[in-house]
């Protein structure tokens, strides 16, 4: 149980287009997803907190207009890269938290490799 | 300041030796503890996780952690490393009320035959 999946894996575009994320918990609901960033060799680095019916919240630092993220059911959150550049090129990985669960206690996607060219 | 730090970037062990990776942390309370594990090019899974009770926590794999709060650490440790464990280990902690997981930088974990 408490599978989250993402997709695409992995996503090559064109430099000013859009790529958008999928980030699904396949057995649970998950009231707050969480979208990071992970540079080669780094850790992740918190970029929003996704509450479901809500406006996310983005960290210090991250453009709320270059990143959006919606939730808009208890099992699915997507982020959208608009406009992507090749400084936008990222490992974007997704969790959830499942419903109830206690704070922390976080399933991984699989993560999604952007290459903007 | 909330922090975790993993003191080592990278460790070396031979297959079949024991293994033990570091994680200090910060927090103004006690905190909820993990261990995360992360393969090349794949999310993370969970190790294990300290909540309250036992300081010495069981987790998948064959992997232990105990939690020293005196030392404010919580160190995984396994007997006998294989080949397989090689990957990036992530040390974590959360509040107790908040939702919010702060990861140390990790220590990727290299196993020579």
């Amino acid at each position: 149980g408490a599978v989250v999946s993402q997709h695409p894996s992995w996503v090559i575009c064109k430099s000013g287009t859009s790529v958008k994320i999928e980030c699904r918990s396949l057995d649970f609901q998950a009231t707050t997803m969480f979208w990071y960033r992970q540079f080669p060799k780094q850790s992740l680095m918190l970029m929003a907190t996704s509450n479901e019916g809500s406006k996310a919240t983005y960290e210090q630092g991250v453009e709320k207009d270059k990143f959006l993220i919606n939730h808009a059911s208890l099992t699915l959150s997507t982020l959208t890269v608009t406009s992507a550049h090749p400084e936008d090129s990222s490992f974007y990985i997704c969790s959830a938290r499942l419903r109830g669960g206690a704070a922390g206690e976080l399933f991984f996607g699989e993560g999604s490799r952007l290459t903007v060219l | 300041a909330q922090s975790v730090t993993q003191p080592d970037i990278h460790i070396t062990v031979s297959e079949g030796a024991s293994l033990e990776l570091r994680c200090n942390y910060s927090y103004g309370a006690t905190p909820y503890l993990f261990w995360y594990v992360q393969s090349p090019g794949q999310g993370l899974q969970l190790l294990l996780k300290y909540f309250s009770g036992d300081t010495l926590v069981q987790g998948i794999k064959g992997f232990e952690a105990e939690f020293k709060r005196s030392q404010s650490s919580f160190n995984l440790r396994k007997p006998s490393v294989h080949w397989s464990d090689a990957a990036e280990y992530f040390c974590a902690v959360a509040g107790t009320g908040g939702f919010k997981t702060i990861f140390g930088a990790g220590t990727r974990l290299f196993v020579k035959a």
